[in-house]
């Protein structure tokens, strides 16, 4: 069965600094996408990055990126040069490829920007 | 991206009645998605609804509890019966879009507190 692990229920960054919110996934599907999405106390749901696993570069986004490190199960996501409007919950997803269309998420990390 | 209204936006239930949620999209999608997200928690998928025919139920969650309409391509219903306090959570409608179909939008939420 598929699963999404994020084990960092809460970070802090320093404005204009990076921070990496980190994610595992687990899946027996060779065909799958790895997404991250954020949201602010607002409650909506706001789509950053994806990643397939097929593709051989790392997304990027802006000052997204994500860290795909397939053998490690690996989909940590990088966020440049923090803005306080950054601070928001965090959320790393998975959806399985044949056709599927069930993404799951993990916990979240909620991210906290510094002045 | 696309646009997608939900309403009503936040309600305060009693104990016991039923609140009617909606949901319309900005254009024609084969499939929409109900999700929940309670309190300091992740999504999770409740059921997806196809038009023209049933929706389909995720683990631990039952047609009786929440029927859903999909009467056309833009427009669904999530109806949450017989509310109690464990309900209280964010309802989130959701659709994808984009040739890869790996753009997954959702809409605002709905914030439910049943007293």
């Amino acid at each position: 069965a598929q699963k999404i692990t994020q084990t960092q229920p809460g970070m802090f960054v320093q404005e204009k600094e990076a921070v990496t919110l980190d994610c595992t996934y687990d899946t027996s599907d060779p065909s799958y996408g790895l997404f991250w999405y954020k949201q602010p106390s607002s409650g909506e749901m706001i789509f950053l990055i994806y990643q397939g696993s097929y593709d051989q570069q790392n997304a990027t986004e802006g000052r997204y990126s994500l860290n795909f490190q397939k053998a490690r199960k690996s989909a940590n996501l990088v966020i440049s040069a923090s803005q306080l409007g950054d601070s928001a919950m965090y959320f790393c997803a998975m959806r399985e490829g044949g056709g599927g269309f069930k993404t799951i998420f993990g916990a979240g990390t909620r991210l906290f920007v510094k002045a | 991206s696309a646009v997608i209204s939900q309403k009503p936006s936040r309600d305060i239930c009693q104990r016991g009645t039923s609140l009617t949620i909606q949901c319309q999209v900005d254009s024609q999608v084969t499939m929409m998605f109900w999700y929940r997200q309670q309190p300091g928690q992740s999504l999770t998928l409740i059921a997806t609804a196809n038009q023209g025919s049933e929706a389909t139920y995720e683990s631990g969650f039952v047609i009786d509890k929440f029927p859903i309409s999909r009467p056309n391509l833009t427009f669904s219903t999530l109806t949450v019966s017989n509310m109690s306090p464990e309900d209280s959570s964010i309802y989130l409608c959701s659709v994808y879009r984009g040739a890869d179909t790996y753009e997954q939008y959702f809409g605002p939420g709905t914030r439910l507190t049943v007293t």
